[in-house]
């Protein structure tokens, strides 16, 4: 069974700060990563495809980053705001096989 | 192309009954994901499809579960004999080949 961890499971921050979380995953036969923003009611949306060790990305505020050596990678979120609050969650891809998900990161913004 | 669809949107069905699901990927997407998701959970891997060959299914699934795609398009999912603990939201995605995938809005089935 192929385990993506994701840390920590739940996480409060207030409105303003920044925060980071992390997804580790067997470091063997590494094909992709991808994260994905999950909002209560809705369908889990792309954030990032990550492919190359060292890579970075970013999208407003939000940025990830991916270590495929050690296997994790940490995404990152500057200056958190309410519209923020949704479960993070990374997906590898060993040999271009299979999507599997981690069991995500549920976090939420205080105002 | 609106995107992924799955119907129904909500079943409600006597424990021991079958039930059948349809997914509808986006039209040029080849691969097909169907995953489960619980109460707090992340998505749990079920099975996926390259075009009309299913490449995998999960070992924790069991044998009443099937899943088709015939000729490459929409998929099915059919679980026989429900049990209550197969309530939950089953999730389907596509996407081009490794990319990133495109999610449908779900089926949550309660098995009562």
């Amino acid at each position: 069974i192929l385990n993506v961890e994701q840390s920590p499971q739940s996480l409060h921050v207030q409105e303003g700060d920044s925060t980071n979380f992390t997804c580790s995953f067997p470091s063997s036969n590494f094909y992709a990563l991808h994260w994905y923003r999950w909002e209560t009611a809705k369908s889990p949306e792309a954030l990032f495809v990550m492919t190359l060790n060292g890579d970075e990305k970013k999208k407003g505020r939000i940025s990830a980053t991916l270590n495929t050596k050690e296997g994790y990678s940490y995404l990152y979120i500057k200056g958190s705001q309410p519209e923020d609050s949704a479960t993070y969650l990374c997906a590898l891809i060993q040999g271009a096989q299979k999507l599997v998900f981690g069991q995500g990161t549920r976090l939420t913004i205080n105002p | 192309d609106t995107g992924v669809s799955q119907d129904p949107r909500h079943k409600i069905t006597k424990r021991g009954q079958n039930v059948t699901f349809r997914c509808d990927p986006i039209s040029e997407h080849n691969r097909l994901y169907w995953y489960r998701q619980t109460l707090g959970q992340g998505p749990e891997f079920l099975t996926y499809f390259q075009n009309e060959a299913q490449l995998e299914k999960s070992r924790l699934l069991s044998d009443r579960f099937s899943a088709e795609r015939p000729k490459g398009s929409f998929s099915t999912l059919e679980i026989q004999r429900t049990e209550q603990g197969d309530s939950a939201m089953y999730l389907c995605a596509s996407s081009l080949g490794v990319g990133e995938a495109f999610f449908g809005q779900g089926t949550r089935l309660t098995v009562v």
